[in-house]
């Protein structure tokens, strides 16, 4: 089953605008990442954010996490051609002995040149 | 640096028979991860391996089975293939677990006919 889900599971925008996905998960995590993936290859890490931590930057990325609200933010700002891809965001859970990954179903960006 | 390798890049099986993926993890990294992720979703967690140890399971059948090798390699066995085995299989390797980022393959594109 799915603990990430993200909003939209599309999006399009023009080159140089901002695109804002969410993520909501259902149990208490340890930290919360994101990742991208271009047409069905390997995933890239992004960012990470722990669970104390409340926002995050890297680059043209930018992170929230609530944790009462359990959910994420992603923004990516002046988009770019490149940037079309799927963003997937990914939880480790606190409360197994598990240590992996669990995605949700990403969103698909597309941004138009 | 080699990043994650993996091998075969695209495979075609017979419902029924078995298949042998392959993972080199990045040099110094001891922990290997295997996501399956079917067209259109997120990638779904099967097995994690930490210094040669089965440290995780997902929820997938007994025809799924793994080992990591002295050198850290990785191999995911499926036996009995079916034609919803069909999926792209993901391989991650991480430092320690998975509270530090993982770094995936390119994957290997799995076709059951």
């Amino acid at each position: 089953s799915q603990q990430g889900e993200e909003d939209p599971q599309a999006l399009s925008i023009q080159e140089g605008e901002n695109a804002t996905m969410n993520c909501s998960y259902k149990t208490s995590i340890n930290n919360l990442q994101w990742y991208r993936q271009n047409s069905g290859r390997g995933l890239v890490h992004l960012i990470l954010i722990r669970s104390n931590e409340r926002e995050k930057h890297s680059g043209r990325l930018r992170v929230t996490l609530d944790t009462s609200k359990k959910s994420s933010s992603l923004l990516i700002t002046a988009s770019r051609a490149a940037d079309t891809a799927s963003y997937f965001c990914a939880t480790v859970i606190m409360d197994t002995g598990r240590r992996a990954l669990t995605f949700g179903s990403g969103t698909r960006l597309q941004v138009q040149p | 640096d080699a990043g994650v390798t993996q091998s075969p890049t695209h495979l075609i099986k017979t419902r029924g028979q078995h298949v042998t993926l392959r993972c080199s993890p990045i040099s110094g990294h001891k922990s290997v991860s295997w996501y399956q992720q079917v067209l259109g979703q997120g990638p779904q967690f099967i097995f994690q391996y930490y210094e040669k140890e089965e440290r995780g399971r997902g929820n997938f059948p007994d025809r799924f089975s793994a080992r990591q090798f002295p050198n850290y390699s990785s191999e995911l066995n499926v036996n009995a293939l079916l034609l919803g085995d069909s999926a792209l299989y993901l391989c991650a390797s991480s430092l320690r677990d998975t509270n530090t980022e993982a770094f995936f393959g390119q994957g290997t594109r799995l076709t059951v006919v």
